[in-house]
């Protein structure tokens, strides 16, 4: 059970947009900046956004992340197929001392 | 850009110790924060813990009984050692960056190792 939630699948077309929530709560989204990371199969995760909404450079403005709240999102303009991936947000508990990490969001480009 | 690589023994007894390398290319241990992140089926990504180039650590709660970090900057390597491992450490395990303790992102990782604890 991840302190952090996420739901576990999405699905949109090409060229569509979707939105991928995590919620948790004031002592880690609430009081903390969030990170977003993208894992294509059988590899290591990739940093998309961090500081809640800034994208490192190479990341395609398609990409981008807010937070309202204890709530945080991640928002992907003009899908396609190469953004199947897993999502994860993480960011810092205050009160667990630790890192902590949704379960992830499996997106599928239909 | 920097590059990490990681290398450690993949295939593990229970009780026995796991112990990781990653050696970090293309940018100083002198700098920013270094960390071990591990990604099992059953409990999806876990911050194992972090430290910075002067040997200053911070584990995970749940872990830090087992768990050592250590740096080697002459190498510019760090390391993980865990031990009493019991199969619900099967994991693969990444190293990665922290840029900065106040902001918790990681913006570059290894290639991941896989670990299996079976008898």
């Amino acid at each position: 059970q991840s302190v952090l939630t996420q739901p576990p699948s999405i699905s949109a077309a090409p060229g569509q947009k979707v939105t991928i929530s995590c919620s948790g709560s004031s002592s880690n989204i609430g009081s903390n900046y969030v990170a977003w990371y993208q894992q294509l199969p059988g590899t290591a995760p990739r940093l998309l956004i961090y500081n809640t909404n800034d994208r490192p450079s190479g990341i395609p403005d398609r990409f981008s992340g807010s937070k309202s709240g204890t709530s945080a999102t991640l928002g992907i303009t003009g899908l396609h197929t190469g953004d199947e991936a897993d999502y994860y947000c993480g960011t810092w508990d205050s009160s667990l001392s630790v890192v902590v990490f949704g379960g992830g969001t499996k997106l599928t480009v239909l | 850009q920097v590059q990490l690589q990681q290398w450690g023994a993949g295939l593990l007894k229970p009780s026995e110790t796991l112990s990781l390398t990653c050696a970090v290319y293309g940018g100083s241990l002198n700098t920013n924060y270094w960390t071990w992140i591990r990604q099992s089926p059953g409990k999806g990504l876990e911050w194992i813990g972090e430290i910075n180039h002067s040997g200053g650590t911070t584990y995970n709660p749940s872990l830090q009984s087992r768990v050592t970090i250590s740096v080697d900057t002459s190498k510019n390597q760090f390391s993980l050692n865990l031990n009493s491992l019991t199969a619900a450490d099967t994991a693969v395990y990444y190293c990665a960056r922290l840029p900065a303790a106040i902001t918790y992102f990681f913006d570059s990782w290894g290639q991941g190792t896989l670990v299996t604890v079976s008898s």
